[in-house]
């Protein structure tokens, strides 16, 4: 159980396009979801709280207005990152966990590696 | 202060040694804990979580947690080349689901 799709794996786009990345969870369902960044040799950076039904909580210094979340359904979270930029290029990787207990673990999508041009 | 703080490494121990990881956190009120296993270039996948001190063992992983000294291991024994990754240690906070990182422990295993 707790299996995490994440879409597409990679993407390569040119400056100034605006790319989506779709996270679901397969076999429950996922009120809150976290979107993560992580640089080449650094660890996951935390970039907003995706709540089904309700906007985004995002991390201190993490543009809203540049990369919108949906949370539309108990299963679905969409991540854009507009008008992206070479600088933008990183691994984006989505989450969520069963419950909202403390001991409820995490349970990550494979990432998206994303490559601006 | 970062509120789990690991030593990034490497570590490297020679095949079918025990590898030893350790994370401090600085949250008192932290509950529980969670081992997550990072090969290069892919997303995390959990291997352990503690709640409890003491030891869980799970194969050849064994989580220590140690709430007064405030800090949690992984062991590994008999550590083999694939074991080869980098290792996070993560607690919630700000929320049960909002969960802190640590840097992470690079760990090497040396045929």
């Amino acid at each position: 159980g707790a299996v995490v799709s994440q879409h597409p794996s990679w993407v390569i786009c040119k400056s100034g396009t605006s790319v989506k990345i779709e996270c679901r969870s397969l076999d429950f369902q996922a009120t809150t979801m976290f979107w993560y960044r992580q640089f080449p040799k650094q660890s996951l950076m935390l970039m907003a709280t995706s709540n089904e039904g309700s906007k985004a909580t995002y991390e201190q210094g993490v543009e809203k207005d540049k990369f919108l979340i949906n949370h539309a359904s108990l299963t679905l979270s969409t991540l854009t990152v507009t008008s992206a930029h070479p600088e933008d290029s990183s691994f984006y990787i989505c989450s969520a966990s069963m419950d909202s207990s403390y001991n409820s673990p995490l349970h990550f999508g494979n990432g998206t590696r994303l490559t601006v041009t | 202060q970062k509120e789990v703080e690991q030593n990034s490494g490497p570590l490297s121990v020679p095949e079918g040694a025990i590898a030893s990881l350790n994370c401090t956190y600085s949250d008192r009120g932290s509950q529980s804990f969670f081992w997550y296993r990072q090969y290069s270039g892919k997303s995390p996948e959990l291997i352990m979580f503690i709640y409890s001190n003491g030891d869980k063992e799970d194969g050849r992983f064994t989580a220590q947690l140690n709430k007064a000294s405030q800090y949690v291991s992984l062991l590994i024994r008999d550590s083999q080349p694939s074991d080869s990754a980098t290792y996070l240690c993560a607690s919630p906070s700000g929320g049960y689901q909002k969960v802190t990182f640590g840097t992470g422990t690079k760990l090497q295993v040396i045929p």
